[in-house]
């Protein structure tokens, strides 16, 4: 079984701010992690991805996050929040055995103000 | 490359009606999946295909959704009837596998549509 928890289902930063996303997951087995982000009317769109090849990944706009096993999180940051990164932002855990089984956190609305 | 498409965008209905949706998956891509998104929800997997089987419908309502995939390509879920609480965005995704043992690679990353807002009055 396996099931992920944003802490939080709002954030609202300054522009040029950092911006932390919270995110701890539960899994059976080695997980595989993804965040990825939604704004208003458009498809949802991958940030970045883990898959045990480095703990410190990098994303696309700035953003990363850090797979930290012992305290089962993989948070999202990025040092400087710009107008265009308000949308909403889903962790994701996956976890391939036979086939690719996927579960969604409920997501987090992130309000960047000028 | 062309993204998945989805449609219709929007659709209203009143309860008990039937309704469709369709998706076109990324060319090549042997992996689809449907997800139902309420409001101030996360995703929720109804159902996965892997080309035209069905690996994984344990969340869909069977007894009033279906979808299919016939040929392996694009694939259409239907609700009949509909009810007050199917009221959603429905989003399709595809991905070059979808399965394997053990991590998830690059090709399993999935791709979605822009989603169809359903609206049941």
């Amino acid at each position: 079984a396996q099931s992920v928890t944003q802490l939080d289902s709002h954030v609202s930063v300054s522009e040029g701010t950092p911006v932390l996303l919270r995110c701890n997951y539960s899994s059976s087995y080695s997980p595989s992690l993804f965040w990825y982000v939604q704004h208003p009317n458009k498809g949802l769109q991958l940030l970045l991805k883990y898959t045990s090849a480095a703990t410190l990944v990098k994303g696309i706009n700035g953003f990363e996050a850090e797979f930290k096993k012992s305290e089962t999180s993989f948070h999202l940051t990025k040092p400087s929040a710009h107008m265009s990164d308000a949308a909403e932002y889903f962790c994701v855990v996956s976890y391939s055995g036979g086939y690719q089984k996927v579960t969604f956190g409920t997501g987090t609305k992130l309000q960047v103000i000028p | 490359e062309a993204g998945v498409a989805q449609s219709p965008r929007y659709k209203i209905i009143e309860k008990r009606q039937s309704v469709a949706f369709w998706c076109n998956p990324i060319s090549g891509h042997a992996t689809l999946y449907w997800y139902q998104q309420i409001l101030g929800q996360g995703p929720k997997l109804l159902i996965q295909f892997q080309n035209n089987g069905v690996v994984d419908d344990s969340q869909l309502p069977k007894d009033r959704f279906s979808a299919e995939r016939l040929k392996g390509v694009d694939s259409t879920l239907k609700i009949q009837p509909a009810k007050l609480e199917d009221s959603a965005v429905y989003l399709c995704a595809s991905s070059l596998k979808g399965f394997g043992q053990g991590e998830v690679g690059y090709e399993n990353i999935q791709y979605f549509g822009a989603g169809t807002r359903l609206s049941v009055l």
